[in-house]
Parts: structure tokens; sequence; C-alpha cells
């Protein structure tokens, strides 16, 4: 079993629709969770980062992580043609010295105009 | 732009060969990892320098191997090339520790043919 579970999809949307990603996770040291975002051929970037459990909103987008299920979402409303990309969950373990990020699977998004 | 660069872009070469990838990290990030992407496994980390030392490592194969040198740049070394090596690898900056944001070159696309 992986340590991070995502769901490859893809997932298409219209646009305007409210899309939710999800990812669940095996480890219970992870504290820093983060969202990705990546477009065709180039590298991730990040999108939102949260500590422990919580929401944080950022714009369109909504960050939930829920510790005691080990389950993160993000939510995206008002989707749009540019958010089309593949969205990649991450997390990290406080005393992980190394600050190495686990990445899930990845989601492919489209938002048909 | 995330500050991060990689060369070379794409390499094409065959089985049993040895290539070596650059990364040149953001300007004042001490940390550099690297990661291998590809279709079926998603992003997996495979090793972390900090300040020219190894930090952490992760699924990295004994044929590869990498270092950090005193200008903080990278080089991921990749011998006894197989077929399965084929994949996207990408460089990764940041601060280190736990808080802190990786920020991801555009990648180099390996083919091994």
């Amino acid at each position: 079993q992986k340590e991070v579970e995502q769901d490859p999809g893809p997932l298409s949307v219209p646009e305007g629709a409210i899309v939710s990603l999800n990812c669940t996770y095996s480890n219970s040291a992870f504290q820093y969770f983060m969202w990705y975002r990546q477009y065709s051929r180039k590298g991730p970037e990040l999108l939102m980062y949260t500590y422990s459990s919580g929401n944080k909103e950022d714009g369109r987008f909504t960050a939930q992580v829920d510790k005691s299920s080990k389950y993160i979402s993000l939510f995206i409303r008002d989707s749009q043609p540019s958010d089309s990309a593949t969205y990649l969950c991450a997390m990290r373990e406080v005393y992980n010295q190394g600050g190495k990020l686990i990445f899930g699977q990845g989601t492919e998004l489209s938002v048909k105009p | 732009d995330s500050g991060v660069t990689q060369t070379p872009k794409h390499l094409i070469t065959a089985t049993g060969q040895r290539v070596t990838l650059r990364c040149s990290p953001r300007s004042g990030d001490l940390s550099v990892y690297w990661y291998q992407q590809s279709l079926d496994q998603g992003l997996q980390f495979l090793i972390q320098y900090y300040n020219g030392e190894e930090r952490a490592k992760g699924n990295i194969l004994e044929r590869f191997s990498a270092q950090q040198f005193p200008d903080l740049h990278s080089e991921l070394n990749l011998s006894s090339l197989e077929l399965g090596d084929s994949a996207l690898y990408f460089c990764a900056s940041g601060q280190g520790g736990n808080t802190g944001e990786l920020f991801f070159g555009e990648g180099s696309r390996l083919t091994v043919l």
C-alpha cells in the first residue's frame, strides 16, 4: 500500500463547476500538507500549504485537512479552463530532517469551456 | 519561472550508457531534492542534499548517485541505464527543514532506447 493514495482521474468538468480533489494517507506522522499544480511539460508549482488539521482558503481554492480520517481535499470554485492541469497532493512528517515530500499519484483535471 | 534550472531538458540514450543531469537551485536555497516522475509511479523521491551533505535518501537505485557541490549546484548520475529508467527527472530546491516550500525545475526528460 502506498503512503499516499490519490485518484489519478482523469476528471473532466464544465467551466464554472466546483471541483473536489482528494487524497488519503496512512502515515500518521504527516503534519504538513500541500497541493501542487503541474501543467503539461512543466515542473510542479505550490498551490496551497496547510499545517496540521483545518481549512485554508486562497481565492477560488480551499484546502481541507482531516487528520482523524487521514484525508485531505482541495476544492476549486468557479473552475476555469486555465485550471486544467494535474494536481498533486504532497505531505511531510514533522520530524523528518530531510524535509522530503511524499507525493500522491496526481489527478488530471480538464475544465471544458 | 521557479528559479531552478535543469539541464539538459531532453536526453536520448541507449541501454547500458551513463548520463549526468545537472541542477542549479534558486539563489539562497541550500537544499536540493531529486525526484523521478513516471506515468505509473508518479513523483518518487530519490535523494536530498543540504549544503553539500546527503540529508535523506529515498528509493534510489544503486546505479544512481548524486552530489551537491560547494556552489550548491547538484548532479544526478545515472549509469548502466535500462529501458525502465526512462522518465522525467525533477530537481527541486528549498530552504530545508520542515516548513519550507519546494521549488521545482522544469525537469530533464530521459529516454532510454
